[in-house]
């Protein structure tokens, strides 16, 4: 159980375009969503947390205008990348917390989305 | 913020050979999970612990909350245990905090 997927695992853009990925927790109703960006070498580094049928909440430093997020259903959060740069290129992961009595908020996260901007 | 730190920062290990991890945290938690990162950049959980001791096959953790740290112990490694591994704790907001990770390279 406790299942996440991720659409696309891969993808490459030119500058000035906008990318969605999608994030989907198969098993399970996400009451919260994360998405986190990791560059090469690097720790995750939280950008933003969703909750069902709420705006998402920023960290300091991120663009919101530049990454939208939609948490749409229980199920389903996507991160659009718009007006995609160089810069943006990174490794974006999202993960799903569902409230588990003996496990607290634990967070099962996808396999991640490798975002390349040329 | 609440600070995370991982000991050491690389490692390489012969096959079959043993380890332990080290994760400070700087304040008290609501959280602790240990994942290893595959080469692949996937994220497996492995063990959520809070506190005290948890063993899964040849992994083990122990979480001494008092202390604020944790311990990963991986006994008769294998190449397929190669990866990053990270230490992450919740903080008062449920937010998790990750550690700049451990590299293990575990060699034939």
């Amino acid at each position: 159980g406790a299942v996440v997927s991720q659409h696309p695992s891969r993808v490459i853009c030119k500058s000035g375009t906008s990318v969605k990925i999608e994030c989907r927790s198969l098993d399970f109703q996400a009451t919260t969503m994360f998405w986190y960006r990791q560059f090469p070498k690097q720790s995750l580094m939280l950008m933003a947390t969703s909750n069902e049928g709420s705006k998402a909440t920023y960290e300091q430093g991120v663009e919101k205008d530049k990454f939208l997020i939609n948490h749409a259903s229980l199920t389903l959060s996507t991160l659009t990348v718009t007006s995609a740069h160089p810069e943006d290129s990174s490794f974006y992961i999202c993960s799903a917390s569902s409230w588990e009595a003996s496990k607290g908020d634990t967070q099962y996260f996808g396999p991640g989305t490798r975002l390349t901007v040329l | 913020g609440i600070q995370v730190e991982q000991s050491p920062p690389d490692l390489i290990l012969q096959e079959g050979a043993n380890s332990t991890l080290r994760c400070n945290f700087s304040d008290s938690v609501n959280n602790l999970q240990w994942f290893h990162q595959n080469p692949w950049g996937q994220l497996i959980n492995l063990f959520y612990i809070p506190s005290g001791t948890k063993q899964n096959g040849r992994l083990s953790a122990t979480t001494v909350a008092t202390e604020r740290y944790s311990l990963l112990y991986i006994s008769s490694s294998q190449t397929t245990d190669s990866g990053v591994y990270f230490c992450a704790v919740m903080d008062s907001s449920y937010k998790l905090i990750f550690g700049s990770g451990t590299r293990l390279l575990v060699r034939p």
